[in-house]
C-alpha cells in the first residue's frame, strides 16, 4: 500500500541554521511530490510540487527539495531559517496519476529558538 | 478569485445531532475530497469524488456520508456524530496535479 512516512515528530532549530525534514515515500510508480505548511491555526499552504524533471525543486519563501528516487525520498531543506518558519510541515504523494489521491505524512512540527 | 469555501469555519454541536458541512468550489474542477487532520496523524482521507454522482470511500469514511449532486458542491454529512469525530476537516479540489484546500472547519462534538 501506498505511504508516506516522515521521521521526525518534532524539530527544533536555531534561527539562522539550516534545516532539513525528511520524507520517505513507498509507491511502486513515479508519485508526484508535495510539501505543505501550516501555520498554527491556518490552513495549508503548498510549499512546492515535484511532478518530473530536475530533481531539485524551488519553492516559495526559500524553501527547496531534493527528489531521490533510489532513496524514495523527497527531503525538504532551507539554508537558514527564520522564526516564523516555526509550523508543521507535511510532506505528501499524489498517487494513481491524475485519477488518484493525495496520501499525507503525519508531519513534522519545527521550533525555532532564537 | 479561485478558491475552496467550507462553512462553517468552527462548530461546536453534541452527540448524536446531525450535521453538515458544506465545500464549494469555483474552478470547476471534478475531483473534491474531504480530510480529517488530527494531532499526531497527519491528514487522512475521508471521501473523494471523481466527478458528479461518482463518490468513493478513503481511510476512514466510517461515521461520514457525502454526496456530489452538482460539480461545485461536494458537502460532509454527519449523521450521527460522535466525540471521535472532532477534528479538524478540510475539503480540497483538484485539476490535474494542482490541488486546492479550503481554509478548515474545525468541528468539536461533545
Amino acid at each position: 500500500a501506498q505511504s508516506v512516512t516522515q521521521p521526525d515528530i518534532h524539530i527544533t532549530v536555531s534561527e539562522g541554521a539550516s534545516l532539513e525534514l525528511r520524507c520517505n515515500y513507498s509507491y511502486g510508480a513515479t508519485p508526484y511530490l508535495f510539501w505543505y505548511v501550516q501555520s498554527p491555526g491556518q490552513g495549508l499552504q503548498l510549499l512546492l510540487k515535484y511532478f518530473s524533471g530536475d530533481t531539485l525543486v524551488q519553492g516559495i519563501k526559500g524553501f527547496e527539495a531534493e527528489f531521490k528516487r533510489s532513496q524514495s525520498s523527497f527531503n525538504l531543506r532551507k539554508p537558514s531559517v527564520h522564526w516564523s518558519d516555526a509550523a508543521e510541515y507535511f510532506c505528501a504523494v499524489g498517487v494513481g496519476g491524475s485519477q488518484g489521491n493525495l496520501i499525507f505524512g503525519k508531519g513534522t512540527k519545527l521550533s525555532v529558538k532564537p | 478569485e479561485a478558491q475552496v469555501t467550507q462553512n462553517p469555519r468552527y462548530l461546536i454541536t453534541v452527540t448524536g445531532k446531525k450535521l453538515t458541512v458544506t465545500c464549494s468550489q469555483n474552478m470547476n474542477h471534478e475531483y473534491m475530497s474531504w480530510y480529517r487532520q488530527d494531532p499526531g496523524l497527519g491528514l487522512r482521507q475521508i471521501y473523494y469524488s471523481m466527478n458528479v454522482e461518482v463518490t468513493d470511500k478513503g481511510d476512514v469514511p466510517e461515521g461520514y456520508k457525502v454526496s456530489r449532486k452538482e460539480k461545485r458542491n461536494f458537502p460532509l454529512i454527519l449523521e450521527s456524530p460522535s466525540p471521535n469525530q472532532t477534528s479538524l476537516y478540510f475539503c480540497a479540489s483538484r485539476r490535474g496535479e494542482g490541488y486546492t484546500f479550503g481554509s478548515g472547519t474545525r468541528l468539536t462534538v461533545v
